[in-house]
């Protein structure tokens, strides 16, 4: 079966730009993450989706990020305006579900360069 | 809240050599504990996972035991291969599989010589 797909895999933006990235999911996988992987630090979750319903974004920079997953399926992750710090891998994740057993299965990154 | 800490890498060995990666954790319930991989190139793997205390991971000759009185998952490998470099994440969750959210840990880069 295929896995989550994300594009762009790089971007680089100057600060105060925007940037969008998105994220196909696994099919059928009603759970969808965004996590944030800085240089030499381990991933750190943005946000979780179940369908299109918000599970958790307590750790989301609300003022400057926004997620949406319309119809329960793709995602988009938006930044604007960027700052330097914002630079960093954009993993997206989906799962079966959020029940006990579900695993996580990770795309392969949307690495972002702000200068 | 809840944390993961695990060795400073890189971590350097020969092919055939023992290996730990040591990971210890900060939680405030009982979570299930994971080592990820991510291959150069490649996403993110789940290598192994125990979902309670004394339960062992293993895959692919790894394996890890989930020890409550220490906090501790460490990885251990008994022979390692130059295929095995790659860089492993240790991390938390409560959720069986992971799928409520994981919190990860830094990192090890793991490098094995011919």
């Amino acid at each position: 079966e295929a896995g989550v797909a994300q594009s762009p895999r790089y971007k680089i933006i100057e600060k105060r730009q925007s940037v969008a990235f998105w994220c196909n999911p696994i099919s059928g996988h009603a759970t969808l993450y965004w996590y944030q992987q800085i240089l030499g630090q381990g991933p750190k979750l943005l946000i979780q989706f179940q369908n299109n319903g918000v599970v958790d974004d307590s750790q989301l920079p609300k003022d400057r990020f926004s997620a949406e997953r319309l119809k329960g399926v793709d995602s988009t992750l938006k930044i604007q305006p960027a700052k330097l710090e914002d630079s960093a891998v954009y993993l997206c994740a989906s799962s079966l579900g959020y029940e006990i057993s579900y695993e996580q299965y990770f795309g392969p990154g949307t690495r972002l360069t702000v200068t | 809240g809840d944390s993961v800490t695990q060795m400073e890498g890189p971590v350097t060995l020969s092919e055939e050599a023992f290996l730990t990666i040591n990971c210890t954790y900060t939680a405030t319930g009982y979570p299930s504990l994971f080592w990820y991989v991510q291959y150069p190139g490649e996403g993110l793997q789940l290598l192994l996972k125990a979902t309670k205390a004394d339960d062992k991971g293993s895959n692919k000759g790894f394996e890890a035991t989930y020890r409550k009185e220490t906090t501790s998952f460490h990885l251990e490998k008994g022979s390692v291969q130059v295929s095995d470099s790659a860089v492993y994440f240790c991390a938390l969750s409560y959720s069986g599989g992971g799928a409520d959210g994981l919190t990860f840990g830094k990192g090890t880069h793991l490098i094995i010589q011919p």
